[in-house]
């Protein structure tokens, strides 16, 4: 595997369910990111993980839980989640914060 | 005031064209600029990173970056089909720990 890899690539859940969203980065770089990407939106950052240190962002709603276990892997746990939550989950990582950042394919999440 | 701004377009331009792509942002102490391409249904792609000022070419692709008019641009010389996707800019804003804001993309569409 190389680069940014993510599973599943499509997930459709109700609304009750518990999920999760892995991300790996192969890249060896330090600080890995998870979006948001809504129809009509601009890329909306969730979460950043520096080195293994989560940086939050507080208008993320509860239902959506990160977990950086190591600088190369990432998981996004999902629960309760609603309709509007259906959207394209990227993650992302970077060598460090000020670099450019390389995507994974995305999870297609579709909330029933 | 938003952060990081595109014309939504869709800019059409001919094969063989050069199109021309445009991106302002607020923060006049951004260090770094990058340019991504996505497609359809898929994740962004990188393909142009600039730091300084002046321009910077890589293949067809040229990015221009003008700090003091807090401007930066893509231009893409001998457009072709495959490159029609959405552009987006991103730019490291001071304000944001560090982290890139996205602009909404530019949608472009070239002619055969």
């Amino acid at each position: 595997e190389t680069g940014v890899t993510q599973t599943p690539r499509h997930l459709v859940m109700g609304m009750t369910n518990k999920k999760s969203l892995k991300c790996e980065q192969h890249l060896g770089h330090n600080a890995m990111y998870w979006y948001k990407q809504s129809a009509k939106k601009p890329l909306e950052l969730m979460f950043v993980y520096s080195l293994e240190e989560r940086v939050e962002n507080n208008s993320v709603p509860s239902r959506f839980s990160p977990e950086c276990p190591n600088s190369s892997h990432l998981f996004l746990h999902l629960h309760t989640l609603q309709p509007e939550d259906s959207a394209l989950y990227l993650c992302a990582s970077s060598q460090d914060r000020l670099n450019e950042q390389f995507f994974g394919p995305g999870t297609r999440l579709t909330v029933l | 005031q938003k952060e990081v701004e595109q014309n939504s377009g869709p800019l059409s331009v001919p094969e063989g064209a050069i199109a021309s792509l445009n991106c302002t942002y607020s923060d006049r102490v951004s260090q770094s600029f990058f340019w991504y391409r996505q497609y359809s249904g898929k994740s962004p792609e990188l393909i142009m990173s600039i730091y300084s000022n002046g321009d910077k070419e890589d293949g067809r692709f040229t990015a221009q970056l003008n700090k003091a008019s807090q401007y930066v641009s893509l231009l893409i010389r001998d457009s072709q089909p495959s490159d029609s996707a959405t552009y987006l800019c991103a730019v490291n804003i001071q304000g944001s720990q560090g982290n890139l804001i996205f602009g909404k993309g530019t949608k472009l569409s070239v002619k055969p």
